[in-house]
């Protein structure tokens, strides 16, 4: 069972350019959930999906940001107009509905995010 | 909301044990998890606990929480220096997200 994947590894954006992060959960998983980590920060909340469904935007920026889990392939995180302060380690993370395990979340590798 | 705060650092010897400890504010919080995450790498799940157990063995790994007192702890025996990295505590406090502490970076030396 493949664990959840992310793309691309690292990404560098010129200021004022789009970024797209892709993320397909672990197999069975209908729930995804993105977090951003800042250089020497833990991670923090960003939003919370299910398929064709935000869940919980509480934590993303109010403009420039989106995110969409659509019914077919992977969720997408993006980025409008980056800025230099965009740079950081984006993490997604999947979850299955079991409430035995607490909806554990598994994490991707994580997008490393680079605006010039 | 939810804030969990962990110590910044952990210096150990291999072969002796490290407690890495965590506390936070929400009573409610149901779960509390450790993650481990090596550089320049995503966050690795290492273990889980239910707000309803006190104490949870898996193989080198000791967690205990204290509810009265809101505090989380990993322990780690006969610590290598493959555990060098930094460890995340994290509380799901019901609604779905984690909050997560700024993360210890434990430094095992030979």
């Amino acid at each position: 069972n493949a664990g959840v994947m992310q793309n691309p590894r690292h990404l560098v954006r010129r200021r004022g350019q789009e970024a797209r992060l892709r993320c397909s959960p672990m197999k069975g998983h209908s729930h995804v959930y993105w977090y951003r980590q800042l250089p020497e920060e833990g991670l923090k909340f960003m939003v919370y999906l299910q398929k064709e469904n935000i869940i919980d935007e509480s934590g993303m920026p109010k403009e420039r940001f989106s995110a969409e889990f659509p019914k077919e392939g992977p969720s997408i995180l993006r980025i409008q107009q980056v800025v230099r302060g965009d740079s950081a380690a984006y993490f997604c993370a999947s979850s299955e509905r079991d409430r035995s395990r607490g909806e554990t979340q598994y994490f991707g590798p994580g997008t490393r995010l680079l605006v010039l | 909301g939810e804030d969990v705060e962990q110590s910044l650092f952990l210096s150990v010897r291999e072969g002796d044990s490290s407690v890495i400890n965590c506390t936070y504010t929400d009573s409610s919080s149901t779960y509390l998890y450790w993650y481990k995450q090596e550089p320049g790498a995503g966050l690795q799940l290492l273990t889980y606990i239910f707000s309803n157990m006190d104490m949870k063995q898996d193989q080198r790994l000791t967690v205990l929480l204290n509810k009265k007192d809101k505090h989380l702890s990993l322990r780690i025996a006969d610590t290598q220096t493959g555990d060098s990295a930094i460890y995340f505590c994290a509380a799901n406090t019901g609604f779905q997200k984690l909050v997560f502490g700024t993360g210890t970076r434990l430094l095992v030396s030979p």
